[in-house]
């Protein structure tokens, strides 16, 4: 597999419901990214990871909980989520620290998640 | 704070026509500026950018953009769209020392035959 991989491509959950979203980057990048795309809004930058450490968190809600646990890997745990949270979710990798590379990421195909 | 402004929500073209998205920006100094593009059901994919350096710049899928300072603006454009050009498109930029990609709204582009 090449490029920025996220499962599931879809996800229906209840508002009680506990669920994870995860990413996976085959491209050898220092940093990944948690965007939410909603409809008629500018992508929203949710959580940044440079290196494994956490260096953005846009905030927030607590209901909304990243994990990073290696450079190739970014979960997105979800837990007692409201209907307003239904959304597109885009998982993004980028190698930072290299000159002209700013601003250059790569985007999974994302995560569609709905709130009933 | 800085801003992207696509004052297009949705443009239609006809196959082979030109085509020109609006982009401007809000802030004092230079940003860098990009291009991206989503097909549906996928993820976004980066058209082009500028940084610096000549204010033409060319990016894939035939498209290019120009960077006009006194205008603050980052148009992009294609002589000829094909129906595989249909998708949304999105202009963000990055303050050089803020290296964070504030996204405008985005345009939807259909191409009718």
């Amino acid at each position: 597999e090449t490029g920025v991989t996220q499962t599931p491509r879809h996800l229906v959950m209840g508002m009680t419901n506990k669920k994870s979203l995860k990413c996976e980057q085959h491209l050898g990048h220092n940093a990944m990214y948690w965007y939410k795309q909603s409809a008629k809004k500018p992508l929203e930058l949710m959580f940044v990871y440079n290196f494994k450490e956490q260096t953005e968190n846009n905030s927030v809600p607590s209901r909304f909980s990243p994990e990073c646990p290696n450079s190739s890997h970014l979960f997105l745990h979800l837990h007692t989520l409201q209907p307003e949270d239904s959304a597109l979710y885009l998982c993004a990798s980028s190698q930072e620290g290299t000159s002209g590379n700013t601003g250059e990421l790569f985007f999974g195909e994302g995560s569609r998640l709905t709130v009933l | 704070a800085q801003s992207v402004t696509q004052p297009d929500i949705h443009i239609t073209v006809s196959e082979g026509a030109s085509l020109e998205l609006r982009c401007n920006y809000s802030y004092g100094a230079t940003p860098y500026l990009f291009w991206y593009v989503q097909s549906p059901g996928q993820g976004l994919q980066l058209l082009l950018k500028y940084f610096s350096g000549d204010t033409l710049v060319q990016g894939i899928k035939g498209f290019e953009a120009e960077f006009k300072r006194s205008q603050s603006s980052f148009n992009l454009r294609k002589p000829s769209v094909h129906w595989s050009d249909a998708a949304e498109y999105f202009c963000a930029v990055v303050i050089f020392g803020n290296e964070k990609l504030t996204f405008g709204t985005g345009t939807r582009l259909t191409i009718i035959p």
